[in-house]
């Protein structure tokens, strides 16, 4: 079973408007961090946000915010005010107690954002 | 600057030859590990690397060696690629790898195509 789920493989958004990137997880753990990264057509990994499992409030950077729900284990990535510049591939992450005391992330497959004038 | 640097970018190699992809740090970190990113799958992790000395298979392991001789360093090495093995792969650091909130930094990619 995958451990984090991006339904979404493809979004298309309007210019200036704002779009939720799904993301779910699966995890038994009560401590585990919750991870979006974008990747632009140029290849790299951008980190955008991040959101612990303890943490009360939603986790906001600029335009990203992340939509936390804990109980339904949902971690959606929300993008205010959509530019040219956000088409991107979207990645949801999540970093959860492996053996050994360490934390290895686990990345969904994520989500193609297009975003249009 | 802190970075993760990557090399080659760009490779393209035939069946059965040996070639190793450096991945190097400067931001002192514990943690790194070795992905490779395929449509439709997302990332996947191939090795990972706890300190020196200390490596574990990831997801994906099969047709890759790992070694971590030195804490900045964590080449990743195909000893006798396949086409199956063409990809986009990320080494990736993190401060310590103990903690559910430390934010991983990634090298720009290394293109491979196995011919």
């Amino acid at each position: 079973a995958q451990k984090i789920t991006q339904t979404q493989p493809g979004m298309f958004v309007q210019e200036k408007e704002a779009v939720t990137l799904d993301c779910t997880y699966d995890t038994s753990d009560q401590s585990y961090g919750l991870f979006w990264y974008k990747q632009p057509s140029s290849g790299e990994m951008i980190f955008l946000i991040y959101q612990g499992s303890y943490d009360e409030q939603n986790a906001t950077e600029g335009r990203y915010s992340l939509n936390f729900q804990k109980a339904r284990k949902s971690a959606n990535l929300v993008i205010s005010a959509s530019q040219l510049g956000d088409s991107a591939m979207y990645f949801c992450a999540m970093r959860e107690g492996a053996s050994g005391g360490s934390y290895i992330p686990t990345f969904g497959r994520g989500t193609s954002l297009i975003v249009h004038p | 600057e802190a970075q993760v640097t990557q090399n080659p970018r760009y490779l393209i190699t035939v069946t059965g030859k040996k070639l190793t992809v450096t991945c190097s740090q400067n931001m002192n970190h514990e943690y790194m590990s070795w992905y490779r990113q395929d449509p439709g799958l997302g990332l996947r992790q191939i090795y990972y690397s706890m300190n020196v000395e200390v490596t574990d298979k990831g997801d994906v392991p099969e047709g890759y060696k790992v070694s971590r001789k030195e804490k900045r360093n964590f080449p990743l090495i195909l000893e006798s690629p396949s086409p199956n093995q063409t990809s986009l792969y990320f080494c990736a650091s993190s401060l310590s790898g103990t903690s559910g909130s430390e934010t991983q930094y990634f090298g720009p990619g290394t293109r491979l195509l196995v011919l």
